[in-house]
């Protein structure tokens, strides 16, 4: 049961353009969801993250919007680098004082195109 | 940074064969994890330990067991590799920084069961 979901694998988009990643997840408990850029070769690196008792935060580019009553979340990007071709991962989790078990969906590969 | 260190980077090793991954920390934090990697499946846990000699299993521990007699190190070791466990395998640990929480990951090993 995949209690987190990226529904597009893949994603193309204009440089300078928005970029916009889905995430729907389907456990009422998770209170607390981040994202994660991977490239290749290399871990997982932390993006953003927010909690649930809020619905958006901001960083710089990078922006993730949250739905609970849709249980979905997004991340915004804008505009668009050429670096910023990656694959995404997002993630959730319920707050465990430290000891936060992360689950995370399977990810979208995004290509910005020059 | 949080310093993790995971060897090898990559690994060839016949069916049947025992196999240890290793993953040293250098800032004594207290929950480190062990997570594969698949097309198609995300990341997905495999066991986690919350402190020296305390370990529990995750979502997908069939076939592996870990070991932490220090802090700093956690071993992952796959009893009699099977072709099922070719993954790319991560090590993290848990973080704060400022308000938020998340993992920091090692760069990975990939793993090749042939």
């Amino acid at each position: 049961d995949q209690q987190v979901k990226q529904n597009s694998p893949s994603l193309s988009v204009q440089e300078g353009r928005i970029s916009i990643l889905n995430c729907d997840y389907t456990n009422s408990m998770f209170d607390y969801f981040l994202w994660y850029k991977k490239y290749p070769a290399e871990g997982p690196t932390f993006l953003i993250s927010i909690s649930s008792i809020k619905d958006k935060n901001e960083d710089g580019r990078f922006t993730v919007f949250l739905n609970k009553s849709a249980k979905h979340l997004s991340l915004h990007i804008v505009p668009s680098q050429p670096g910023d071709s990656a694959v995404y991962f997002c993630a959730a989790t319920r707050t465990n004082f430290g000891n936060e078990k992360l689950t995370f969906g399977t990810g979208t590969r995004l290509t910005i195109i020059p | 940074d949080a310093g993790i260190t995971q060897s090898p980077r990559h690994k060839v090793t016949e069916t049947g064969t025992p196999v240890t991954l290793r993953c040293h920390q250098t800032e004594n934090h207290r929950y480190m994890y062990w997570y594969r990697q698949d097309p198609g499946h995300g990341l997905r846990l495999i066991h986690y330990s919350y402190g020296v000699k305390d370990t529990d299993k995750g979502e997908v521990s069939d076939g592996y067991s870990v070991s932490r007699s220090k802090t700093e190190d956690f071993l992952l070791t796959l009893e009699s590799a099977t072709s099922s466990q070719t993954s790319v395998y991560f090590c993290a640990i848990s973080e704060t920084r400022g308000s938020n929480y998340g993992y920091t990951f090692g760069s990975g090993t990939r793993l090749t069961v042939v």
